[in-house]
């Protein structure tokens, strides 16, 4: 099974500054990987599918990159409502099947 | 416009049964993947169950044996059929519309708590 590590679990930064958050495959998943943004009480929000490609609506500030085993989401610079968890997800379709979700990562205000 | 309501938490009791429903509108189920994912309290996002577009299923390992993915077509509705619930399987379940490989609409989830 694949498993996703996230780093940092947490990232302390100021409005303005850059985010670069990092998911680490236990082995390649090509190019499926999805970022999405996890606020308390709201249901998760996609921002990056097929590992570089921006959801609908996602402002140009969220970038994805990386195939294989290691990917990166960067926030250019952080907007107030960008402070959240983040979690990245693997599809892997081959047996076993899977779409598991990294631990996450918390960007929270410095 | 696509929206996803969910519905049929509860509170159950170690053992019991619930069936939780996905209303879709503004797309069709049959024609997409529909998944489940479940954050438990202080937890982070886990999927569970997957219907694919042909109607095959897939689950994660934690709940195979016990869960069930279904879908009424007619009524463009995605169920979750859970069974021998556990202290564990306490979380808010959300179903989701899967594209390429990210899911891109959610429901606002429904909270499934399981205690005696």
């Amino acid at each position: 099974e694949i498993v996703l590590t996230q780093s940092p679990a947490t990232l302390s930064l100021s409005p303005g500054e850059r985010a670069t958050l990092s998911c680490r495959a236990s082995q390649s998943v090509s190019s499926f990987l999805a970022w999405y943004q996890h606020k308390p009480g709201q249901a998760p929000r996609l921002l990056i599918y097929d590992a570089s490609n921006r959801a609908t609506g996602i402002p140009a500030r969220f970038s994805g990159s990386g195939s294989g085993t290691d990917f990166t989401l960067t926030i250019s610079s952080l907007e107030p409502e960008d402070f959240a968890v983040y979690y990245c997800q693997q599809r892997s379709n081959w047996p076993p099947v899977s779409f598991t979700f990294g631990p996450g990562t918390k960007v929270d205000i410095k | 416009e696509v929206q996803l309501v969910e519905s049929g938490g509860g509170l159950i009791q170690p053992g019991g049964s619930l069936r939780l429903s996905c209303a879709a509108s503004g797309f069709t189920v049959s024609s997409n993947y529909m998944s489940w994912v479940r954050q438990a309290p202080g937890k982070g996002l886990e999927w569970v169950s997957v219907i694919y577009s042909g109607g095959t299923t897939d689950y994660a390992d934690s709940v195979k044996g016990r869960f069930t993915i279904s879908r009424d077509n007619s009524k463009n509705t995605v169920y979750f059929q859970v069974t021998s619930l556990r202290d564990e399987d306490t979380a808010v379940y959300y179903c989701a519309r899967e594209h390429r490989t990210g899911a891109d609409y959610w429901g606002q989830g429904t909270l499934v708590t399981v205690s005696s």
